[in-house]
């Protein structure tokens, strides 16, 4: 089973909503990590935990704020996003960071428009 | 800073064909690479990981890797209208385990 899910599939939100994107993965990956993308460019890394420790953010603006409760859970919380945020937000997993064992895994999306 | 570098296309091939797709990255350090296919508005679904260099098949794909000219391929035979899509390549390793990916190649299979 290689199965990353997410929630949810779509989001519309204005720009002073507050809400969390879901990621969890049960194949006992210890790497997790949030990417986004625009309409046809490739997916753009932005965060990555591993073993439930941040230990990569691309400097991403403080409006988006992760957090890794546990092994199988990736949250995503969102505060005062701007227009420009619109995209799919995709959640990946894999066994290790490198080496064999990096390869990612990842879940459906979520489609989401700030209004 | 690692570079992996995609021709955009479209690549357009007839149902049946073999579609080629090519790949070649900077960071010779690299160690695992990685070809995804992404159907438009749908997350990337992996199709095939290599390490070693050679020849890696699955089914009608196959990947060629040659780390010494620095250049991952994807070789799809009997290319279907199902195949259309765009296919991503990854490339990781090297110092860093920040995964780095391609702009995509756009394939499209005609009946």
């Amino acid at each position: 089973d290689t199965e990353v899910t997410q929630t949810p599939k779509h989001l519309v939100m204005g720009m002073t909503n507050k809400k969390s994107l879901k990621c969890e993965q049960h194949m006992g990956h210890r790497a997790m990590y949030w990417y986004k993308q625009k309409a046809k460019k490739p997916p753009e890394l932005m965060f990555v935990y591993s073993y439930e420790k941040l230990s990569i953010n691309e400097s991403v603006p403080s409006r988006f704020s992760p957090e890794c409760p546990n092994s199988s859970l990736l949250n995503l919380h969102l505060h005062a996003l701007q227009p420009e945020d619109s995209a799919l937000y995709l959640c990946a997993s894999s066994q290790k960071l490198a080496g064999e064992g990096d390869t990612q895994y990842f879940g459906p999306g979520t489609r989401l428009t700030v209004l | 800073q690692k570079e992996v570098e995609q021709n955009s296309g479209p690549l357009s091939v007839p149902e049946g064909a073999i579609a080629s797709l090519n790949c070649t990255y900077s960071d010779r350090g690299s160690q695992s690479f990685f070809w995804y296919r992404q159907y438009s508005g749908k997350s990337p679904e992996l199709i095939m990981s290599i390490y070693s260099n050679g020849d890696k098949e699955d089914g009608r794909f196959t990947a060629q890797l040659n780390k010494a000219s620095q250049y991952v391929s994807l070789l799809i035979r009997d290319s279907q209208p199902s195949d259309s899509a765009t296919y991503l390549c990854a490339v990781n390793g090297g110092g860093s385990y920040i995964p780095t990916f391609g702009r995509g190649t756009s394939l499209i299979v005609h009946p």
